[in-house]
């Protein structure tokens, strides 16, 4: 789990802006996971990527994107930001995908203004 | 979609006594059920697990217990301590690679 390592660690921008936030997963795991937390709430599922393809997606708009490169680290992309996008991103990684045990990164603390 | 429920939101108890932690799902696709703890400003962490083909698990003074027929499963906490203090998060799993996670239950251990 300590293997997860994301960037950066904390954000500031402005209402509309876009932003990309980084995740690597832990050595020889071909998972990623991305998930948003709100304050006082669980994490909600934004998208898992295996082997480089998209393989689940949650319930989050189209201003929501992300992709898997060969090393197997992940990006996330959120274009046209909203205040409502505050929030801690979770990335998290696994050895296979679907069910497959997960750990989690740090997190990229987004604040929106 | 799936919709996972955990109860209770706050759970205090006093040092020594047991916890429990109850969720429950909706989708009867979800078959692996993890649980995490985490601690304020840090990243969730697995304590343990449990897939759709056992009925319960156990690691030292943590269990878990599934109930598929009625979509129920449990966190149980034994001898709790101090350090145990912290949010914890259930969650269902789905082969379609979606994880839904419950609102989280504050857990005070006081010494």
């Amino acid at each position: 789990d300590a293997g997860v390592t994301q960037s950066p660690t904390h954000l500031i921008k402005t209402r509309g802006q876009q932003v990309t936030l980084r995740c690597s997963p832990i050595s020889g795991h071909k998972s990623v996971s991305w998930y948003q937390q709100v304050l006082g709430q669980g994490p909600q599922f934004i998208f898992q990527y295996y082997e480089k393809e998209e393989r689940g997606r949650g319930n989050f708009p189209d201003r929501f994107s992300a992709r898997q490169f060969p090393n197997y680290s992940s990006e996330l992309n959120v274009n046209a930001l909203l205040l409502g996008d505050s929030a801690l991103y979770l990335c998290a990684s696994g050895a296979g995908w679907s069910t497959d045990t997960q750990y989690f990164g740090p997190g990229t603390r987004l604040t929106v203004l | 979609g799936e919709n996972v429920e955990q109860h209770p939101s706050t759970l205090s108890v006093q040092e020594g006594d047991s916890a429990v932690i109850k969720c429950t799902y909706s989708d009867s696709a979800s078959n692996y059920f993890p649980w995490y703890k985490q601690e304020l400003g840090k990243r969730p962490q697995l304590i343990i697990d449990i897939r759709s083909n056992v009925g319960e698990k156990k690691d030292q003074r943590i269990a878990v217990t599934l109930n598929k027929t009625a979509k129920h499963f449990s966190l149980h906490i034994t001898e709790t301590q101090p350090e145990d203090s912290a949010v914890y998060f259930c969650a269902a799993s789905t082969n379609a690679g979606k994880s839904t996670f419950g609102d989280g239950t504050t857990l005070t251990v006081k010494p």
